[in-house]
């Protein structure tokens, strides 16, 4: 069936460190591919998408391409900040509902 | 905006106790979705409703009913409730496949 696998936290950083987090997807046809950003105590939100091959999404910095040949949608951000410590979730969608990686929790330092 | 709004955002059950989380979206979304997430497990799907008067299990659906009450209102049911059904249960909308899912600010729920 279909699947996502991101990599296992915690990410631990320094303030304007490089920041990757790696997303490898299974799914049958061609899915949407999202990054979702969960800070404490809330809700998901959504930090980017991609909805075809080659697609790169980007938002507050962050990017991320849908690589179909690798199945990958790695989220990339050149200079993290304290701001952005939060769990992380790739997530893709095959046509009913969402499907989450298990998240990865990024802790950023000053 | 209120978006997706979730109550109650906290409760505790005891064990065989029934219960029902309430969502409810103000954003003219077709589809519904009823996620737990729980420590190491990311979030997983219980329930979903593509539209009005239609709902399907996802991959956790035992324990669980739904209703769809109408558009904007997606219920969630625990008849009789189990210490595994510890968790934040998130609600989330949508219009339809390919745009952003909201979620609301999530049920923390605990069974004793």
């Amino acid at each position: 069936g279909d699947s996502v696998t991101q990599m296992e936290g915690p990410v631990t950083l320094s303030e304007e460190a490089f920041l990757t987090i790696n997303c490898t997807y299974t799914a049958t046809g061609y899915p949407s591919l999202f990054w979702y950003v969960q800070y404490p105590g809330e809700g998901l939100q959504l930090l980017l998408k991609a909805t075809k091959a080659d697609d790169k999404g980007s938002n507050k910095g962050f990017e991320a391409t849908y690589r179909k040949e690798t199945t990958s949608f790695h989220l990339e951000k050149g200079s993290v900040q304290v701001s952005d410590s939060a769990v992380y979730f790739c997530a893709l969608y095959p046509g009913t509902a969402l499907i989450f990686g298990k998240g990865t929790t990024l802790s950023v330092s000053s | 905006n209120a978006g997706v709004t979730q109550t109650p955002k906290f409760q505790v059950l005891k064990t065989g106790q029934s219960m029902t989380l309430q969502c409810a979206q103000d954003m003219n979304h077709n589809s519904m979705y009823w996620y737990r997430q729980d420590p190491g497990m990311g979030l997983r799907l219980i329930y979903y409703s593509a539209s009005e008067g239609t709902t399907d299990k996802g991959e956790v659906p035992n324990g669980y009913n739904v209703s769809r009450l109408n558009k904007r209102e997606f219920s969630l049911r625990l008849e009789s409730a189990a210490p595994s059904q510890t968790s934040v249960y998130f609600c989330a909308s949508s219009t339809h496949w390919n745009t952003e899912a909201f979620f609301g600010q999530g049920t923390r729920l605990t069974v004793v």
